[in-house]
């Protein structure tokens, strides 16, 4: 079945520096989807991609769709302390989203 | 607009107990409903998903099942729980179609004794 690796499955970063988190596809996507999970709390839907090669901006954050659309990357510029959280991609298939494991985000002040 | 409310929030039950959890959607008519379960710190397990009242897909065998009584109330349950089915146990909903964003309910915290 599909499967959608996501990486870095941790990341801690100072407050002010950059953060990238990536998710591949074994197979080609209809859509990607990103979601946030706060801590304590429940996904909430951020974005979705369509298109191969999309690029959307959300303020600081940066999404990316592949090119063959089987990967897509979020990009959070000047980590704040309210990014918090993990971050899921996933991946629109026939019946079912497939969700990636999640990168979890702290920062530190 | 719409919304979905899941209940309880937290739960304590003794190993063989049976459960139930509810979630209703509002503001929407035959959405897909789904149930997942999460383990402290990891991802997301999609336990079942339903397009339709009384049809439900199984994602994952095991001593859970999900009924869909009406349009918008997704009920999972088991008549006997154990150990391993403490967790955070989410539903969710989405317009029809497989691949389409999913809004979730803010959860049930489940821990077994």
């Amino acid at each position: 079945g599909q499967q959608v690796m996501q990486i870095p499955q941790y990341q801690h970063v100072q407050e002010g520096e950059d953060f990238t988190t990536y998710c591949n596809s074994s197979t080609t996507l209809s859509n990607i989807q990103w979601y946030k999970q706060r801590p304590g709390g429940h996904p909430v839907f951020l974005i979705q991609l369509v298109k191969s090669g999309e690029v959307k901006k959300q303020k600081r954050l940066t999404f990316q769709f592949g090119e063959a659309k089987k990967n897509s990357s979020l990009h959070i510029t000047a980590t704040q302390t309210t990014d918090v959280g993990t971050y899921f991609c996933a991946g629109g298939g026939y019946s079912t989203l497939t969700f990636g494991k999640g990168t979890m985000l702290l920062v530190s002040p | 607009s719409q919304t979905i409310h899941q209940w309880p929030a937290t739960l304590v039950q003794p190993v063989g107990s049976p459960l139930s959890l509810e979630c209703t959607v509002e503001g929407t008519s035959n959405p897909n409903l789904y149930w997942y379960r999460q383990a402290a710190g990891r991802g997301l397990q999609l336990l079942f998903y339903s397009v339709g009242i009384g049809q439900i897909s199984s994602e994952v065998p095991q001593n859970l099942s999900a009924s869909r009584p009406q349009d918008r109330q997704f009920i999972l349950s088991s008549k006997k729980l154990l150990l391993s089915d403490s967790g955070f146990y989410l539903c969710a909903w989405s317009v029809l179609g497989g691949d389409q964003p999913q809004h979730f309910g803010d959860g049930t915290r489940l821990s077994i004794l």
